[in-house]
């Protein structure tokens, strides 16, 4: 759906460095869930959150992986000290109440390269 | 074991063919089941949705949920060069605030 916005669309990272993907939520929709998809395959979920709070994280790696949607802007997937296996397609979908079937809508993606 | 299994492909079909998708699920609190498009470097776009057992018909798809065997399909009817794309099911309990579960996807590829 367009009204989900990420960006970039493309990042490429050295090893080490850190990595800030963004996401821009449909207007008015106040659920942000995070997913990682791998080249050829499925989506797994990352992260749920909703406006200041992280709802579910349980698909979230440990370490280096944190994620935020302040009050106001984007909601922020940042990885830390990247590696060559954060190498993937971050997707962003939102909502406007948590997701019970069809509300959800995905943006574009963002594919990260670390180099 | 997967929660959710699908044939990764790729289908390759001639136009016009009936193609049926399938994704088979080893966790019975799945309710709402759900069919997404991926085109290659795009995000997933909904085609389908239904709530528990039974079918959904739109257009040229139609969507099946067997739960008694934990088993979803997705039949396209006289499919087109513009329907090749990745196929993910997708699946999530009836608790509020629950993430989807997603299989791994099948690629379709419909040749003029």
């Amino acid at each position: 759906n367009a009204g989900v916005m990420q960006n970039p669309r493309h990042l490429v990272r050295r090893r080490g460095q850190e990595a800030r993907l963004r996401c821009s939520p449909v207007k008015g929709h106040s659920h942000v869930y995070w997913y990682r998809q791998l080249p050829e395959e499925g989506l797994k979920f990352m992260v749920y959150l909703q406006k200041e709070n992280i709802i579910d994280e349980s698909g979230m790696p440990k370490e280096r992986f944190s994620a935020e949607f302040p009050k106001e802007g984007p909601s922020i997937l940042r990885i830390q000290q990247v590696v060559r296996g954060d190498s993937a397609a971050y997707f962003c979908a939102s909502s406007p109440r948590p997701i019970v079937g069809t509300e959800a809508f995905f943006g574009q993606g963002t594919r990260l390269t670390v180099v | 074991q997967k929660e959710v299994e699908q044939d990764p492909g790729p289908l390759s079909v001639p136009e016009g063919a009936i193609v049926s998708l399938n994704c088979t699920y080893s966790n019975s609190a799945f309710q709402y089941f759900m069919w997404y498009r991926q085109y290659s470097r795009k995000g997933p776009e909904l085609l389908m949705y239904t709530y528990s057992s039974g079918n959904k018909e739109d257009g040229r798809f139609t969507a099946q949920v067997d739960k008694s065997s934990k088993y979803i399909s997705l039949f396209i009817r006289d499919s087109q060069p513009s329907d090749s794309a990745t196929y993910l099911c997708a699946m999530n309990k009836n608790n509020a605030g629950n993430m989807l579960t997603f299989g791994g996807g099948t690629r379709l590829m419909v040749k003029p």
